[in-house]
């Protein structure tokens, strides 16, 4: 059964400590991506990566950060840095194969940091 | 900078009716075109997508309109039912060569029975 999993689904956390989403894909995707989500707004790109090993700032990236070592794992940190971190986090990977820009989406990860 | 924005944030109809969602973008040098349905708490899902060099495409009891000339998106929905509800959100590829995607702020559809 092939997607994109989120864990935890809900994350809870202290201000100023560190906290880390997980995201897995077994779709074979060369592409990962990492969103957030405030409520009633869009998607922001906080990182993404096209290429293990590889990954790029998207427009929200103060006060996170990223690794990619494998292919089917894209990790984000939500540091202490960043300023307003509650929110809904979601990952994607994509393969653009095709002609298609597609994104595969992750069932999401609601952080709330108190 | 330029990015993907909606008219509508909230559409109301009824069972049956067909439904239209619009999109507005402003980079001229996207050349594709993607929308997502989002229900409460999930992540989103792809509904239909369509090229620059396309003014129409069709799914099931979906079509995607591309105008460039005004640089405008809808999606048609027919025959709307309760199980559409959600939020419709429409993103582009800006053509530079790189997989991202920007997002719309997204239209809450209503569909009652």
């Amino acid at each position: 059964d092939g997607g994109i999993t989120q864990s935890p689904k809900y994350l809870f956390r202290k201000e100023g400590q560190n906290v880390t989403l997980s995201c897995e894909q077994n779709l074979n995707h060369d592409a990962m991506y990492w969103y957030r989500q405030d409520p009633g707004q869009g998607l922001r790109l906080i990182y993404y990566s096209q290429i293990v090993n590889d990954f790029q700032k998207g427009d929200i990236a103060e006060g996170y950060s990223v690794s990619r070592e494998k292919k089917e794992s894209f990790p984000l940190t939500v540091t202490s840095a960043q300023k307003n971190p509650t929110a809904f986090y979601l990952c994607a990977s994509s393969s653009w194969t095709g002609g298609s820009y597609e994104q595969y989406f992750g069932p999401g990860t609601r952080l709330t940091v108190t | 900078g330029e990015s993907v924005g909606l008219h509508l944030p909230t559409l109301s109809v009824q069972e049956g009716d067909n439904s239209i969602i619009n999109c507005a973008y402003s980079n001229s040098a996207s050349d594709y075109f993607i929308w997502y349905k989002q229900e409460s708490g999930k992540g989103p899902q792809f509904i239909i997508d369509i090229r620059s060099n396309m003014d129409k495409r069709q799914g099931q009891r979906v079509t995607v309109l591309l105008n460039k000339t005004v640089k405008h998106l809808s999606l048609q929905i027919a025959a709307t039912q309760p199980g559409d509800s959600a939020v419709y959100f429409c993103a582009e590829n800006d053509g530079s060569g790189y997989s991202t995607l920007t997002f719309g702020k997204g239209t809450m559809l209503l569909v009652s029975p």
